[in-house]
C-alpha cells in the first residue's frame, strides 16, 4: 500500500542545517508530486512547497524561495528537504505529502502524507 | 489567499450536529478541501473540491460552498472525531494556503 515513510527526530543548534528524507513505498514514485508541510508546535500547518519527482523540478513558497531546496533520489524512491542556517523558529514538524498525479493539477490535495520529522532548534 | 476558520474551537457532545465554516479573501471556486488532524498525527483528508468525500471517509462528514464561503458539517458527532480540522484552497498558482484550524474538544 501506499507508504511515505520520513526520517527521524533531529535536534540541531542554530545556524546548523537539517535534511529531512521522505522515502516512498507501493506506487510509481515519479508518477506523483510530493509536497512539504511543516507545524510549528501547537499551530496550524504551512505549505513549503512541492517537487515533481519525475523532473526534479520544484515550486516554493515565496518565504522559502531561496532557503529551501527539495530534491530526490529516483533510485531510491526518496525525496530530501533541506532547511540551511537553522533558528528557533524553524523548530517544527515537518510532513511530506503525496499530492496529484503529474498529469493532474499540481495544487490538487494530499491523499497519503509521512508521519512527520520533528525538528528541535536549539542551543 | 487567507483563509479564515470559524470557529478557532468548539465543544460538544456525543451525538451533536457540528458546523465549521471557512472564508477565503477572494473567490476560489470550489478549490477547497478539508482536513481532520488528531495530536501527533499527519492531517487526514477528508474532503476534496468543497463536497466530495473522500473513500473510507463516513458519510456524517459533509462539505459544502463555493466562492469564498464553505462549511464542513459533522451530522452526528462520534467520539473519534474529537480533532483539528483545517480548510485548505487549492487554487492559486503560489502554493496551499490553510486555514488557522478548528478544535473540537469534548464537552
Amino acid at each position: 500500500q501506499v507508504q511515505l515513510v520520513q526520517s527521524g527526530a533531529e535536534v540541531k543548534k542554530p545556524g546548523a542545517s537539517v535534511k529531512v528524507s521522505c522515502k516512498a513505498f507501493g506506487y510509481i514514485f515519479t508518477s506523483y508530486y510530493i509536497h512539504w508541510v511543516r507545524q510549528a508546535p501547537g499551530q496550524g500547518l504551512e505549505w513549503m512547497g512541492v517537487i515533481n519527482p519525475g523532473r526534479g523540478s520544484t515550486s516554493y513558497h515565496e518565504k522559502f524561495q531561496g532557503r529551501v531546496t527539495m530534491t530526490r533520489d529516483t533510485s531510491a524512491n526518496t525525496l530530501y528537504m533541506e532547511v540551511p542556517s537553522l533558528t528557533s523558529e524553524d523548530t517544527a514538524v515537518y510532513y511530506c505529502a503525496r499530492g496529484s498525479s503529474i498529469e493532474g493539477r499540481v495544487w490538487d490535495p494530499a491523499d497519503y502524507w509521512g508521519q512527520g520529522t520533528l525538528v528541535t532548534v536549539s542551543s | 489567499i487567507q483563509m479564515t476558520q470559524s470557529p478557532s474551537s468548539l465543544s460538544a457532545s456525543v451525538g451533536d450536529r457540528v458546523t465549521i465554516t471557512c472564508r477565503a479573501s477572494q473567490s476560489i471556486s470550489n478549490y477547497l478541501n478539508w482536513y481532520q488532524q488528531k495530536p501527533g498525527k499527519a492531517p487526514k483528508l477528508l474532503v476534496s473540491a468543497a463536497s466530495s468525500l473522500q473513500s473510507g471517509i463516513p458519510s456524517r462528514f459533509t462539505g459544502s460552498g463555493s466562492g469564498t464561503d464553505f462549511t464542513l458539517t459533522i451530522r452526528s458527532l462520534q467520539p473519534e472525531d474529537f480533532a483539528t480540522y483545517y480548510c485548505q484552497q487549492s487554487y492559486t498558482t503560489h502554493g496551499w494556503t490553510f486555514g488557522q484550524g478548528t478544535k473540537v474538544e469534548i464537552k
